[in-house]
C-alpha cells in the first residue's frame, strides 16, 4: 500500500460544477499536509495548506481529518484554467515530503 | 528572487551511458530533495539533504545513482550507466528549514534509447 493514496480520475466535469478530490495517508505521525497543482509539462506548484480547522481559498476548500487520515480539496464553480493534476503532499516530518500519485482533472466547456 | 534552476531540461542519450543533472536551489534553502516523476504517476522521493547530508537516500538506487551536495548548495544526480527505465522527468526542489513549503526546479527530461 502507498504511503499517500489518491483517485487517479480522470475527473471530466463541466464549468461550473463542483468537484471533490480525496486523499489518505498511512502515516499517522504526519505533520502538516498540502495540496499541490500541476499543468501538463510542468513543475508541481503548491495550491494551499492544509489544516485541521479546514481551510478556503476562494473557490477552493481543503479539509483534514486526522483520525480517518484523510485530506480533501473541493473545488468551487469550476473553471477551464482548473484543468491540471492535483496532488496531495503528507509532511511526515522534518521536511520529509511524500507525493500521492496525483488526481486528473478535466474541466469542460 | 531566482528559483530552484536545473539543468539540463532535456536529455537524450542511448543505454549504458551516463548522464548528470544539475540543481541550484533557492537561496537559503536548506533542505534539497531529488524526485522522479514518471508519466502519470507522481514524484517520487530519490534523496533529501540537510545541507550537505543526505539525511534520506533510501529509496536510490545506489547500484547506478549517486548524488552529491557539495558545500550545502549546489547538487548533482549522476546515473551510470543508464538503463531504458530511467527515461523521466527528475525533479529537484529545495525548502528552508523553517519552512514547509517545497518550491520545484522546471525539471530535467530524460529519454533513454
Amino acid at each position: 500500500r502507498k504511503e499517500v493514496e489518491q483517485d487517479p480520475g480522470p475527473f471530466n466535469v463541466p464549468e461550473g460544477a463542483t468537484v471533490a478530490f480525496n486523499c489518505t495517508y498511512s502515516n499517522s505521525a504526519s505533520q502538516s499536509f498540502f495540496w499541490y497543482r500541476q499543468d501538463c509539462r510542468k513543475e508541481p506548484k503548491l495550491l494551499m495548506s492544509v489544516y485541521s480547522s479546514g481551510n478556503e481559498d476562494g473557490r477552493f476548500t481543503a479539509q483534514l481529518n486526522r483520525a480517518s487520515q484523510y485530506i480533501s480539496l473541493l473545488i468551487r464553480d469550476s473553471k477551464l484554467s482548473d484543468s491540471a493534476t492535483y496532488l496531495c503532499v503528507v509532511n511526515r516530518g522534518n521536511n520529509d515530503m511524500r507525493f500521492g500519485a496525483g488526481t486528473r482533472l478535466t474541466v469542460k466547456p | 528572487e531566482a528559483g530552484v534552476v536545473q539543468s539540463p531540461r532535456y536529455k537524450i542519450i542511448e543505454k549504458k551511458q551516463p548522464v548528470a543533472f544539475w540543481c541550484n536551489p533557492i537561496s537559503g534553502h536548506n533542505t534539497l530533495y531529488w524526485y522522479l516523476q514518471n508519466l502519470g504517476q507522481g514524484p517520487e522521493l530519490l534523496i533529501r539533504y540537510e545541507n550537505e547530508e543526505a539525511v534520506d537516500d533510501s529509496q536510490l538506487p545506489k547500484d547506478r545513482f549517486s548524488a552529491e551536495r557539495l558545500k550545502g548548495v549546489d547538487s548533482t544526480l549522476k546515473i551510470q550507466p543508464a538503463e531504458l527505465g530511467d527515461s523521466a522527468v527528475y525533479l529537484c526542489a529545495s525548502s528552508a528549514r523553517s519552512g514547509n513549503t517545497i518550491y520545484f526546479g522546471e525539471g530535467s527530461w530524460l529519454t533513454v534509447v
